[in-house]
C-alpha cells in the first residue's frame, strides 16, 4: 500500500517568513494530493490539493508543488502569520480511494 | 465542512462498555472514511465505507471494533468493551468520486 512521510514534524518561523513542509509518496499510482490545517481541538480542513497532471498550484499565500518523478510534494505558506499556527496533514490518494495521511508538522509562527 | 455531522462530539464510556459514533455524510456523499487521532499524533486509517460495502478495513483493530454504512442513516463506527487504550478523537470524512473529502468535527472518546 501507499507510504506518506512527512517533514518536518515541528516548524517554527518568525511571522512574515516563509514555511516549507514536505512529503513524500511511495505509490506511483497516487493522483491526487490534498493538504489540511487542524486548529487545536478542531478538525482537519482541506486548505489546497493538487492533481497529478499539474505541477503546481497556488491560492494566495499558499502554494504546492508537486514532482511525480520524485514522488514528492511540498507546502509552500508565505508571509506567513500567527493565524496560520496548527497542525499541516498532507495526503496522497489514489482515484479517491482510501487517503493516506502524513504524520503532521505543527507549525509556530512566532509574532 | 458543516456538512458532515458526527455525534456525539464527545463520549465517556466506563471500560467494557460499547461506544457507539455516528457520522452523517455531506448530501450527495456515499464514500465514509474513519480515522482515529490519538493526543500529538497523525490522522491513522481505519476504515473506508460505501453504502452498505465495506472497502477497505485494514486499519480496523482485528477485535471489537466494527462499522456500517447502511442503506439508510448514519455510518456507525462501534466499539466493543471499551479499554483505555480507545481513548482518542475519532473523526470521519466523506465525499463522492473525484472529489475531496470532507471531515466531520470529530467525536472525542474517553475510557474512564
Amino acid at each position: 500500500g501507499e507510504n506518506v512521510e512527512q517533514h518536518p514534524s515541528t516548524l517554527s518561523v518568525q511571522e512574515g517568513d516563509s514555511a516549507v513542509i514536505k512529503c513524500t509518496y511511495s505509490d506511483s499510482a497516487s493522483n491526487y494530493f490534498p493538504w489540511y490545517k487542524q486548529e487545536l481541538g478542531k478538525r482537519p480542513q482541506l486548505i489546497i490539493d493538487i492533481r497529478s497532471n499539474v505541477g503546481e498550484k497556488k491560492d494566495q499565500r499558499i502554494a504546492v508543488t508537486l514532482n511525480k518523478t520524485a514522488k514528492h510534494f511540498s507546502l509552500h505558506i508565505t508571509e506567513t502569520q500567527p493565524e496560520d499556527s496548527a497542525v499541516y496533514f498532507c495526503a496522497a490518494n489514489y482515484n479517491f480511494n482510501k487517503f493516506y495521511f502524513g504524520s503532521g508538522t505543527k507549525l509556530n509562527v512566532k509574532p | 465542512n458543516a456538512g458532515v455531522m458526527q455525534n456525539p462530539r464527545h463520549l465517556v464510556r466506563r471500560r467494557g462498555q460499547e461506544a457507539r459514533l455516528r457520522c452523517s455524510p455531506m448530501k450527495g456523499h456515499s464514500h465514509v472514511y474513519w480515522y482515529r487521532q490519538l493526543p500529538e499524533e497523525g490522522l491513522k486509517f481505519m476504515v473506508y465505507l460505501q453504502k452498505e460495502n465495506i472497502i477497505d478495513e485494514s486499519g480496523m483493530p482485528k477485535e471489537r471494533f466494527s462499522a456500517e454504512f447502511p442503506k439508510e442513516g448514519p455510518s456507525i463506527l462501534r466499539i466493543q468493551q471499551v479499554v483505555r487504550g480507545d481513548s482518542a478523537a475519532y473523526f470521519c470524512a466523506t465525499g463522492q468520486r473525484n472529489t475531496e473529502a470532507f471531515f466531520g468535527q470529530g467525536t472525542r472518546l474517553t475510557v474512564v
